[in-house]
């Protein structure tokens, strides 16, 4: 098994533009989350989804936007990158229970 | 509201000595408690969670931590430590009433030095 599979694993972009992150898991997991970590804030929880087609806000959502039109994927979308954007992106899942998450190994995006 | 508090931000250690990192959190209800490890460059790992039942909980790699309800804590230790712990360990806990709202409140992190 796959896991949870993030794309891409790097990317720089200029001020203003517009990217979508790609979370991907094979796990069959109802729940999914994006968090972004910075150096001495450690998680933070931007969307979450707890099944197809439903998304919620976590705590630092703002400038950013999710779409989960398959349980396997949840997309995360930046419409217009600013450098406060800049920092390590981890997608997340896990069942319908508590078992813990397994997290995806990270999306760096640089913005100038 | 729940809060996670790792009190040391970096442990340094010599390889095989014991080591401690501490955890504690605030909550008024039952609680789900997990420790993940994120080596460099890398995603997070789970590492071991208690759940419910006994109150020391074995882990991946020999580490394994006990659940304190009294002091409000989750203490991750290991007896001997190896040069490959050296990375980021997480303390995180779960409402047990949650429902459907599944998410976690995260600790800062600790960051656990090995030296040879």
């Amino acid at each position: 098994n796959a896991g949870v599979t993030q794309t891409p694993k790097f990317r720089v972009l200029k001020t203003g533009q517009s990217m979508t992150l790609l979370c991907a898991q094979d796990m069959n997991h109802e729940y999914m989350y994006w968090y972004r970590q910075d150096p001495g804030m450690g998680l933070r929880l931007i969307h979450y989804s707890v099944g197809e087609g439903t998304t919620a806000k976590g705590e630092v959502p703002d400038g950013y936007n999710v779409s989960r039109l398959k349980k396997q994927n949840f997309l995360l979308g930046l419409e217009s990158a600013a450098p406060s954007q800049t920092s390590v992106y981890f997608c997340a899942s896990s069942p319908r229970g508590v078992y813990g998450y397994t997290f995806g190994s990270g999306t760096r995006l640089t913005v100038v | 509201a729940q809060s996670v508090t790792q009190l040391d931000s970096q442990v340094p250690v010599f390889e095989e000595a014991p080591v401690e990192l501490r955890c504690n959190y605030s909550s008024s209800v039952s609680v789900y408690l997990f420790w993940y490890v994120q080596y460099p460059n890398q995603g997070l790992q789970l590492l071991l969670k208690y759940l419910s039942g006994s109150t020391l909980v074995k882990g991946i790699n020999g580490f394994e931590a006990e659940f304190n309800k009294s002091q409000t804590s989750f203490h991750l230790r290991k007896p001997s430590v190896h040069i490959s712990d050296t990375a980021e360990y997480f303390c995180a806990v779960s409402e047990g009433n949650a429902g459907n709202n599944r998410k976690l409140i995260w600790g800062l992190g600790t960051s656990l030095g090995v030296n040879p």
